[in-house]
């Protein structure tokens, strides 16, 4: 099946400071996701991102199908910020969703 | 517009009891989705559904059940708890199963002790 994984595992930032996060996937996909997991365990949905450049405030998106990756931005990076990212994909085979290990996101006052 | 609707937010069960997890979209989607979360780990699929009388296996389906009565509710059936099934659960819906924008619950805690 599909492979996602997601880099830096763990990351630590002053308030303040710009990121960026990578997802890299093994085969084709229709869907790309990104999500951030808050400290209370919410998932919030961030991106549907299956190819382009999309933005949202201080975060934006940008997935290149052809090379199989995808990079999510975050400038002027706040404690809110705090929490786990994950990427995630639907494969061309049935198999729907399959979730990076995700990148621990902390953000320092 | 609640979206995905998930109940209960918290539970704890004793090994061997039976629970059932209920989900509920507003979003006449066709397709949706059972994810569990163990801890410091992503997403693993449980179970799916592709419309009304229609459920599959996902990735991790052994000690579960589930059931598609309606278009809008796909609840899961834990029927003997065992510890390795404390995580946390999802449910998500999709109006397409593949290439579609996936909604998710806000999820449920389970703890079998």
């Amino acid at each position: 099946g599909i492979q996602v994984e997601q880099s830096p595992p763990d990351l630590i930032l002053q308030e303040g400071a710009n990121s960026t996060l990578r997802c890299n996937f093994s085969d084709s996909v229709n869907n790309l996701q990104w999500f951030h997991q808050n400290p209370w365990g919410q998932l919030i949905n961030l991106f549907y991102i299956p190819s382009g450049t999309k933005q949202n405030g201080r975060l934006s998106a940008t997935t290149v199908a052809t090379e199989r990756y995808s990079l999510l931005y975050i400038s002027s990076s706040q404690t809110t910020d705090s929490g786990v990212y994950f990427c995630a994909v639907d494969g061309n085979y049935g198999q729907n969703f399959v979730f990076g290990p995700g990148t621990r996101l902390s953000v320092l006052p | 517009n609640a979206g995905v609707t998930q109940t209960p937010k918290f539970r704890i069960l004793k090994i061997g009891q039976s629970m059932t997890l209920q989900c509920t979209q507003d979003m006449n989607h066709n397709y949706m989705y059972w994810y569990r979360q163990d801890p410091g780990m992503g997403l693993k699929l449980i179970y799916y559904s592709v419309g009304a009388g229609i459920t599959d296996k996902g990735e991790v389906p052994n000690g579960y059940n589930v059931s598609r009565s309606t278009t809008e509710d796909f609840p899961l059936r834990l029927e003997l708890a065992a510890p390795s099934q404390t995580s946390v659960y999802f449910c998500a819906s999709s109006y397409l199963f593949l290439g579609a924008e996936a909604f998710f619950g806000q999820g449920t805690r389970l703890t079998v002790v």
